[in-house]
């Protein structure tokens, strides 16, 4: 495609509920990385992934945060248990290396009520 | 470690001024060095980047930069900005080896009549 597409582009999600949230990468990119940005903040890693390979997960804050790339495109953020302050707004970037230019998808804005 | 400090969290500005963003930094290894613009809704777009050479930087919609490795900074500057310039800014930092990138916490420049 063009560009990083994300979906949904806005998620509300009732307080325990499980989301799931996709990116597609740029056609060919083999890096891809997850960032949470909470309002007036800063985009935060999360983890990221080179081809199917999740190399570093560092910055996931706790156990109900999981990702996945399978086949080394698609990508999932899946978020168990929602609580209020997973409320965020959730970035996916890609690039063709680790070390090239990264390019971001618009977000996903998640919001738990 | 890495960290970045942006030394203001909002600027204001009247059109055709010019205008310059503070960002600083500290990292134990060498880094690269780069400005994202944030339009409302969207996702980060790239201004520019420091890898090397020049410490004097240009980028898209007339930015330019400033490496200063003594003082550890990379400001951003636009000598005559527009409306259309009004956006949320952040400094990013990246080791050498790639992966993650590191932001500051922002700068929301207002550019108005």
């Amino acid at each position: 495609g063009a560009g990083v597409s994300q979906s949904p582009r806005y998620k509300v999600a009732k307080r325990g509920q499980d989301v799931a949230l996709r990116c597609d990468p740029i056609s060919g990119h083999v890096s891809l990385f997850w960032y949470q940005q909470a309002l007036g903040q800063g985009p935060e890693f999360l983890t990221y992934f080179q081809n199917e390979a999740q190399l570093d997960k560092s910055g996931l804050p706790s156990d109900r945060f999981f990702a996945e790339r399978p086949e080394g495109s698609v990508s999932t953020l899946k978020i168990q248990r929602t609580q209020q302050e997973d409320s965020a707004v959730y970035l996916c970037a890609s690039s063709t290396t680790g070390q090239g230019e990264a390019f971001f998808g618009q977000g996903t804005r998640l919001t738990v009520v | 470690a890495q960290s970045v400090t942006q030394l203001d969290s909002q600027v204001p500005v009247f059109e055709e001024a010019p205008v310059e963003l503070r960002c600083n930094y500290s990292s134990s290894v060498s880094v690269y060095l780069f400005w994202y613009v944030q339009y409302p809704n969207q996702g980060l777009q790239l201004l520019l980047k420091y890898l090397s050479g020049s410490t004097l930087v240009k980028g898209i919609n007339g930015f330019e930069a400033e490496f200063n490795k003594s003082q550890t900074s990379f400001h951003l500057r636009k000598p005559s900005v527009h409306i259309s310039d009004t956006a949320e800014y952040f400094c990013a930092v990246r080791g050498y080896q790639g992966g993650k990138l590191i932001f500051g916490q922002g700068t929301e420049l207002s550019v108005k009549p």
